[in-house]
Order: structure tokens, then C-alpha cells, then sequence
């Protein structure tokens, strides 16, 4: 069973225009959040994490925002620019038990910006 | 530095031959990752390294798979007898750590299609 969860497998959005990018996980013993980028033909790199003891964090034109209660968690790219077009994943980790530490990804959103 | 090194980028085999897969992560990291993505369960952790030792391999999917680490700049991970279904992008990373406010980087990835 996934225990990160991204269901929309794809977005479509104006230049300009706000991207949201929702992930949704299941083990309550997440304490780490991750948002990875990748293009075609490359590894993904990182964007930006956020600390299961903070609800937001920012990097210019990217925030991340952690609702602990619904589990839920969403990337805000604003303005999104054609360059954004890629997939992202959402990712997880635990610092407790015997997988700690280690990164547990959802399956991707393909986001599309128009130009 | 350039980054993790993944060989070859590109791989076709037919069923039951072997298949290496070659990494070199960044200098100085003490912990390397082999994933493998596919559409059906996305991006995965088959194994991971720390100093060169195997700390977790509870993701490698059976016995035909195998991987090594001889010394830090370098890893393999061989299937032998490869199957359709082995058929993925295998992407390795490295870190500095493991956990919170570790970044992993990846590489590029292989593309293995084995008819």
C-alpha cells in the first residue's frame, strides 16, 4: 500500500497563474517532507522540504504547506513559468523504526505550464 | 564536481542475460541509493549504502538482483537473469547523511529495456 500518496497525475497550468500540487500520506510517524523536481532525461533534484514541526516553508517562488492533521501536504509554485514544466514528486521520511531516514517518494504529478 | 555518474544511460538486453549497472556518487558523500522508477510503483529504494557497507537492501525485489560497493567512489547493482519485468529507470544518489536536512543528489538514471 502507498504511504505517499499523489493522485493527481498530472496538471495544466497558465504562465503566471498559481500551480498547487498536492500529496496525501498515510504513516503518522513522517517527521520530513520533500518535493523533488525532475525533467525528462534526468535524475530528480531537490526543491524544497519542510519539518513536521513547521506548517509552511518558502523559497522564492516556492512554498510548501504541511497540514499534519489531514496528512496532507501541497506545493505552491506562483507564478508558475514555462520552465517549471516537469514532474515533481512528493516524498516522505521517518526518523523512527527501522527504515529511518529513508525517503518514501509518491508516484508524481506531471505539471504543465502554458505559455 | 559532476555530479552522481550513472552507466550506461541506456541498456537493452534479452530476457535472462546479465545486467550491470554502474555508479560513482559525489566525492565525500558517505551514503548511496539505487532506486528504480516504473509507472506501476513509481520511484523506489532497492538498497543503500553508508560507508560503503549495506545497511538496507530490504527493497531489492529477489535474489536475482545484487549490489556492491567496493570502495567510495564507486557501486555496482546486477541483475542476473534479467526479466521483462526488471525492465525500469534505475537511478542511483548519494548524501552527505541520512535523515533530515540531507539532500540526496541523483544521477541521470538507466534506462534498462529487457525484451
Amino acid at each position: 500500500d502507498q504511504q505517499v500518496k499523489q493522485n493527481s497525475p498530472s496538471l495544466s497550468v497558465q504562465e503566471g497563474r498559481i500551480s498547487i500540487l498536492n500529496c496525501d500520506y498515510t504513516n503518522s510517524m513522517f517527521d520530513y517532507f520533500l518535493w523533488y523536481k525532475k525533467y525528462p532525461a534526468e535524475g530528480p533534484t531537490f526543491l524544497i522540504s519542510i519539518s513536521s514541526i513547521k506548517d509552511k516553508n518558502e523559497d522564492g517562488r516556492f512554498t510548501v504547506f504541511l497540514n499534519k492533521s489531514a496528512k496532507h501536504l501541497s506545493l505552491h509554485i506562483v507564478p508558475s513559468q514555462p520552465g517549471d514544466s516537469a514532474v515533481y514528486f512528493c516524498a516522505a521520511s521517518s526518523n523512527y523504526g527501522g527504515s529511518q531516514g529513508n525517503l518514501i517518494f509518491g508516484k508524481g504529478t506531471k505539471l504543465s505550464v502554458k505559455p | 564536481d559532476a555530479g552522481v555518474i550513472q552507466s550506461p544511460r541506456h541498456e537493452v538486453t534479452e530476457m535472462g542475460q546479465e545486467v550491470t549497472l554502474r555508479c560513482k556518487p559525489i566525492s565525500g558523500h558517505d551514503y548511496l541509493f539505487w532506486y528504480r522508477q516504473t509507472m506501476m510503483r513509481g520511484l523506489e529504494l532497492l538498497i543503500y549504502f553508508n560507508n560503503n557497507v549495506p545497511i538496507d537492501d530490504s527493497g531489492m525485489p529477489e535474489d536475482r538482483f545484487s549490489a556492491k560497493m567496493p570502495n567510495a567512489s564507486f557501486s555496482t547493482l546486477k541483475i542476473q537473469p534479467s526479466e521483462p519485468r526488471d525492465s525500469a529507470v534505475y537511478f542511483c544518489a548519494s548524501s552527505l547523511g541520512q535523515g533530515q536536512g540531507y539532500e540526496q543528489y541523483f544521477g541521470p538514471g538507466t534506462r534498462l529495456t529487457v525484451t
